[in-house]
Protein backbone atom coordinates (compact mmCIF):
# COMPACT_ATOMS: atom_id res chain seq x y z
CA UNK A 1 0.00 0.00 0.00
CA UNK A 2 1.26 3.64 -0.80
CA UNK A 3 1.50 5.48 2.43
CA UNK A 4 3.01 8.40 3.58
CA UNK A 5 3.23 8.99 7.56
CA UNK A 6 4.38 12.53 8.70
CA UNK A 7 6.05 13.13 11.87
CA UNK A 8 7.74 15.86 14.25
CA UNK A 9 5.44 18.14 15.03
CA UNK A 10 5.08 20.51 18.35
CA UNK A 11 5.48 23.49 19.89
CA UNK A 12 7.98 25.70 19.49
CA UNK A 13 8.99 29.39 20.37
CA UNK A 14 9.30 32.43 17.93
CA UNK A 15 13.11 31.62 16.01
CA UNK A 16 13.03 28.05 17.10
CA UNK A 17 13.46 25.23 14.57
CA UNK A 18 12.20 22.03 13.89
CA UNK A 19 12.83 19.18 11.86
CA UNK A 20 9.88 17.28 10.23
CA UNK A 21 9.85 13.97 8.59
CA UNK A 22 7.93 11.92 6.41
CA UNK A 23 8.10 8.24 6.20
CA UNK A 24 7.00 6.50 2.39
CA UNK A 25 5.98 2.78 1.84
CA UNK A 26 4.76 1.04 -1.21
CA UNK A 27 6.84 3.62 -3.79
CA UNK A 28 10.30 4.98 -3.80
CA UNK A 29 10.61 8.25 -2.55
CA UNK A 30 14.09 9.10 -4.38
CA UNK A 31 12.17 8.52 -7.86
CA UNK A 32 9.46 10.93 -7.19
CA UNK A 33 8.70 14.47 -7.24
CA UNK A 34 7.85 15.38 -3.71
CA UNK A 35 6.50 18.35 -1.74
CA UNK A 36 5.38 19.88 1.25
CA UNK A 37 1.94 21.63 1.80
CA UNK A 38 0.52 23.64 5.26
CA UNK A 39 -2.65 24.93 6.13
CA UNK A 40 -2.93 27.04 8.78
CA UNK A 41 -5.56 27.07 11.13
CA UNK A 42 -9.22 27.82 9.75
CA UNK A 43 -7.37 28.70 6.39
CA UNK A 44 -6.83 27.00 3.08
CA UNK A 45 -3.96 25.09 1.34
CA UNK A 46 -0.58 26.70 0.80
CA UNK A 47 2.26 24.90 -1.16
CA UNK A 48 5.91 25.22 0.81
CA UNK A 49 8.51 23.08 -1.24
CA UNK A 50 9.69 21.02 -3.62
CA UNK A 51 12.20 18.30 -4.53
CA UNK A 52 12.51 16.60 -7.90
CA UNK A 53 13.88 13.79 -9.02
CA UNK A 54 16.86 15.32 -10.13
CA UNK A 55 17.33 16.81 -6.33
CA UNK A 56 16.32 20.57 -7.40
CA UNK A 57 14.86 22.09 -4.71
CA UNK A 58 12.32 25.16 -4.39
CA UNK A 59 10.76 26.59 -2.36
CA UNK A 60 7.94 29.72 -1.46
CA UNK A 61 8.94 32.87 -1.30
CA UNK A 62 7.18 32.66 2.47
CA UNK A 63 10.12 30.11 3.80
CA UNK A 64 12.55 30.89 1.14
CA UNK A 65 16.02 31.15 3.10
CA UNK A 66 14.53 29.82 6.54
CA UNK A 67 12.45 25.95 5.13
CA UNK A 68 15.16 23.47 3.21
CA UNK A 69 13.70 20.17 1.83
CA UNK A 70 15.90 16.99 1.66
CA UNK A 71 15.30 13.67 0.88
CA UNK A 72 17.01 10.32 2.91
CA UNK A 73 16.99 7.71 0.38
CA UNK A 74 18.49 5.10 2.86
CA UNK A 75 15.83 5.12 5.07
CA UNK A 76 12.96 6.25 2.50
CA UNK A 77 12.16 9.76 3.69
CA UNK A 78 11.44 13.25 2.88
CA UNK A 79 12.23 16.09 5.51
CA UNK A 80 11.65 20.16 5.99
CA UNK A 81 13.96 21.72 8.03
CA UNK A 82 12.37 24.57 9.58
CA UNK A 83 14.83 27.43 11.05
CA UNK A 84 13.51 31.04 12.23
CA UNK A 85 10.02 29.63 12.57
CA UNK A 86 7.30 32.48 13.24
CA UNK A 87 4.20 32.45 14.26
CA UNK A 88 3.02 32.86 10.61
CA UNK A 89 4.73 29.29 10.38
CA UNK A 90 1.57 27.72 12.54
CA UNK A 91 0.00 25.23 10.31
CA UNK A 92 -0.30 21.61 9.89
CA UNK A 93 2.09 19.96 7.44
CA UNK A 94 1.39 17.40 4.85
CA UNK A 95 4.08 15.94 2.47
CA UNK A 96 2.77 14.57 -0.48
CA UNK A 97 3.93 12.46 -3.82
CA UNK A 98 3.78 14.60 -7.09
CA UNK A 99 3.39 12.20 -9.85
CA UNK A 100 3.10 13.30 -14.00
CA UNK A 101 0.77 12.34 -16.56
CA UNK A 102 0.37 15.01 -18.73
CA UNK A 103 0.36 17.49 -15.59
CA UNK A 104 1.45 17.04 -12.21
CA UNK A 105 -0.63 16.44 -9.80
CA UNK A 106 -0.34 15.43 -5.86
CA UNK A 107 -2.11 12.27 -5.43
CA UNK A 108 -1.06 10.50 -2.31
CA UNK A 109 -1.07 12.71 0.78
CA UNK A 110 0.44 11.96 4.37
CA UNK A 111 -2.31 12.69 7.48
CA UNK A 112 -0.09 15.90 8.57
CA UNK A 113 1.81 16.80 11.58
CA UNK A 114 1.25 20.06 13.24
CA UNK A 115 3.59 22.42 14.08
CA UNK A 116 2.67 25.43 16.82
CA UNK A 117 5.10 28.54 16.96
CA UNK A 118 4.29 30.53 20.03
CA UNK A 119 5.73 31.81 23.21
CA UNK B 1 2.57 34.00 -9.63
CA UNK B 2 -0.52 32.74 -11.34
CA UNK B 3 -3.61 33.70 -8.85
CA UNK B 4 -6.33 30.67 -8.64
CA UNK B 5 -9.96 32.07 -7.59
CA UNK B 6 -12.57 30.14 -6.68
CA UNK B 7 -16.26 30.53 -6.86
CA UNK B 8 -18.45 30.57 -4.97
CA UNK B 9 -16.37 30.90 -1.27
CA UNK B 10 -19.43 28.74 0.15
CA UNK B 11 -22.54 26.60 -0.67
CA UNK B 12 -25.41 25.55 0.56
CA UNK B 13 -27.38 22.41 -1.22
CA UNK B 14 -29.40 19.39 -0.43
CA UNK B 15 -28.77 15.30 -1.11
CA UNK B 16 -29.40 15.13 -4.91
CA UNK B 17 -28.58 18.32 -6.23
CA UNK B 18 -25.92 19.28 -9.08
CA UNK B 19 -23.64 21.46 -7.77
CA UNK B 20 -20.93 23.25 -9.83
CA UNK B 21 -17.52 25.13 -8.33
CA UNK B 22 -15.89 27.29 -10.73
CA UNK B 23 -12.33 28.07 -10.84
CA UNK B 24 -10.29 30.71 -12.76
CA UNK B 25 -6.59 31.37 -13.27
CA UNK B 26 -5.04 34.69 -13.30
CA UNK B 27 -3.70 33.76 -16.97
CA UNK B 28 -4.07 30.69 -19.14
CA UNK B 29 -2.97 27.19 -17.85
CA UNK B 30 -3.97 25.06 -20.37
CA UNK B 31 -4.91 21.83 -18.49
CA UNK B 32 -2.68 22.37 -15.77
CA UNK B 33 -5.57 21.79 -13.39
CA UNK B 34 -6.58 19.78 -10.12
CA UNK B 35 -9.33 19.22 -8.02
CA UNK B 36 -8.92 18.02 -3.99
CA UNK B 37 -11.54 17.45 -2.14
CA UNK B 38 -10.71 17.70 1.82
CA UNK B 39 -13.47 16.65 4.92
CA UNK B 40 -12.35 18.62 8.22
CA UNK B 41 -9.40 17.27 10.10
CA UNK B 42 -8.54 15.10 6.74
CA UNK B 43 -5.78 15.66 4.35
CA UNK B 44 -6.81 16.60 1.12
CA UNK B 45 -7.95 13.84 -1.82
CA UNK B 46 -7.05 14.13 -5.26
CA UNK B 47 -10.45 14.26 -7.32
CA UNK B 48 -9.68 15.24 -11.02
CA UNK B 49 -6.03 15.60 -12.19
CA UNK B 50 -5.76 17.44 -16.12
CA UNK B 51 -8.85 19.37 -15.53
CA UNK B 52 -11.04 16.44 -16.42
CA UNK B 53 -9.01 13.16 -15.99
CA UNK B 54 -11.12 11.18 -12.90
CA UNK B 55 -8.71 9.93 -10.35
CA UNK B 56 -8.70 5.72 -10.29
CA UNK B 57 -11.50 5.36 -7.23
CA UNK B 58 -13.12 8.72 -7.18
CA UNK B 59 -16.98 8.41 -8.18
CA UNK B 60 -18.31 9.12 -11.52
CA UNK B 61 -21.04 11.35 -10.19
CA UNK B 62 -17.51 13.67 -9.79
CA UNK B 63 -16.44 15.64 -13.39
CA UNK B 64 -14.40 18.35 -14.14
CA UNK B 65 -14.07 20.48 -17.49
CA UNK B 66 -12.44 23.76 -18.85
CA UNK B 67 -9.30 24.95 -20.29
CA UNK B 68 -7.21 28.13 -20.62
CA UNK B 69 -8.25 30.21 -17.52
CA UNK B 70 -11.60 28.91 -16.84
CA UNK B 71 -12.63 25.23 -15.14
CA UNK B 72 -15.50 23.85 -13.50
CA UNK B 73 -15.78 20.45 -11.26
CA UNK B 74 -19.20 19.08 -10.85
CA UNK B 75 -21.18 16.69 -8.52
CA UNK B 76 -23.90 15.93 -10.67
CA UNK B 77 -25.89 14.27 -7.93
CA UNK B 78 -24.77 15.31 -3.57
CA UNK B 79 -24.38 13.10 -1.47
CA UNK B 80 -23.95 13.24 2.14
CA UNK B 81 -19.99 11.87 1.72
CA UNK B 82 -19.59 14.81 -0.53
CA UNK B 83 -20.12 17.57 1.66
CA UNK B 84 -16.57 18.78 2.56
CA UNK B 85 -14.23 21.99 1.38
CA UNK B 86 -13.08 21.76 -2.35
CA UNK B 87 -10.22 22.62 -3.62
CA UNK B 88 -8.27 23.55 -7.20
CA UNK B 89 -4.63 23.68 -7.79
CA UNK B 90 -2.52 24.57 -11.15
CA UNK B 91 0.54 23.31 -12.45
CA UNK B 92 1.55 24.91 -14.95
CA UNK B 93 4.16 27.71 -14.08
CA UNK B 94 5.81 25.93 -11.13
CA UNK B 95 7.16 26.41 -9.04
CA UNK B 96 5.43 27.65 -7.22
CA UNK B 97 2.06 25.71 -6.96
CA UNK B 98 -0.97 27.42 -6.14
CA UNK B 99 -4.16 26.34 -4.84
CA UNK B 100 -7.55 28.18 -5.24
CA UNK B 101 -8.96 29.65 -1.56
CA UNK B 102 -11.41 26.82 -1.71
CA UNK B 103 -15.28 26.43 -1.74
CA UNK B 104 -17.39 24.93 1.09
CA UNK B 105 -19.92 22.76 0.36
CA UNK B 106 -22.90 22.69 3.37
CA UNK B 107 -26.10 20.79 3.61
CA UNK B 108 -28.75 22.92 3.20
Amino acid sequence: EVQLVESGGGLVQPGGSLRLSCAASGFVVSTNYMSWVRQAPGKGLEWVSVIYVGGSTYHADSVKGRFTISRHNTNNTLSLQMNSLRAEDTAVYYCARVLYKGVYYMDVWGTGTTVTVSS
Amino acid sequence: DIQMTQSPSSLSASVGDRVTITCRASQSISSYLNWYQQKPGKAPKLLIYAASSLQSGVPSRFSGSGSGTDFTLTISSLQPEDFATYYCQQTYSTPPITFGQGTRLEIK
